[in-house]
């Protein structure tokens, strides 16, 4: 059974600080994606790695895939209260597996 | 339509009664997910559809879940006799097919079972 496991849980930081989720697996995956979820919404993709040690930024936003493509990473810098929200990772083949979710609140 | 649909956006419910959630894909999206997501956690996988098939049902809780999909569209996630832990958000996505990327979520729908 594919598991992804994401740390922190939750996060609470002030406006212009820099953070970092991580999602780690003991199994290898083709992919991972990175989705957020804000309240009362479903889900909404941010970026796909494919490609082991693959970098990809969206604005302040840099996502890394490990090399062995078992993990990947989310850094946001100078984060900002419309970051808020959870962010979850995935990965699977025909079904997505989604990570446990990292909840993260930026205060003004 | 423009995106996923699903209804209704919230249902309370007596325990033990029966409830169908509904969800209409984007049109054209053969593939078709349910997910359950409790207190704002991750998402737990139930189903999905590929066409009007499932070829993977091992997210489904116990026997009292049940999903269906007619004219490879519309789905329903029907839960019997419910109990309280089954109080959650249940999500619906939809795909271009199973295993191509994005996927597009609904809304969700919010399930009491008081």
């Amino acid at each position: 059974t594919q598991l992804l496991e994401q740390s922190p849980q939750f996060l609470s930081i002030q406006e212009g600080e820099n953070l970092t989720v991580y999602c780690n697996s003991s199994s290898v995956f083709s992919s991972l994606q990175w989705y957020r979820q804000e309240p009362g919404e479903g889900p909404v993709l941010l970026v796909t790695v494919v490609t082991g040690g693959e970098v990809k930024k969206l604005k302040r936003l840099t996502f890394q895939f490990g090399d062995a493509r078992k993990d990947s990473s989310l850094h946001i810098t100078a984060a900002q209260p419309g970051d808020t929200g959870l962010y979850l990772c995935a990965g699977g083949t025909d079904k997505l597996i989604f990570g446990t979710g990292t909840r993260l609140q930026v205060f003004p | 339509g423009a995106g996923v649909s699903q209804s209704p956006s919230n249902k309370v419910t007596e325990k033990g009664k029966d409830v169908e959630l509904r969800c209409d894909p984007i049109s054209g999206h053969t593939a078709l997910y349910w997910y359950r997501q409790s207190l704002g956690q991750g998402l737990e996988f139930l189903i999905y559809f590929q066409g009007n098939s499932a070829p993977d049902k091992s997210g489904l809780p116990s026997d009292r879940f049940s999903a269906e999909r007619t004219g490879g569209s519309v789905s329903t996630l029907t839960i019997q006799r419910t109990q309280q832990e089954d109080s959650a958000v249940y999500l619906c996505a939809s795909s271009l097919e199973a295993g191509r990327r994005p996927l597009h979520f609904g809304n969700g729908t919010r399930l009491t079972v008081t």
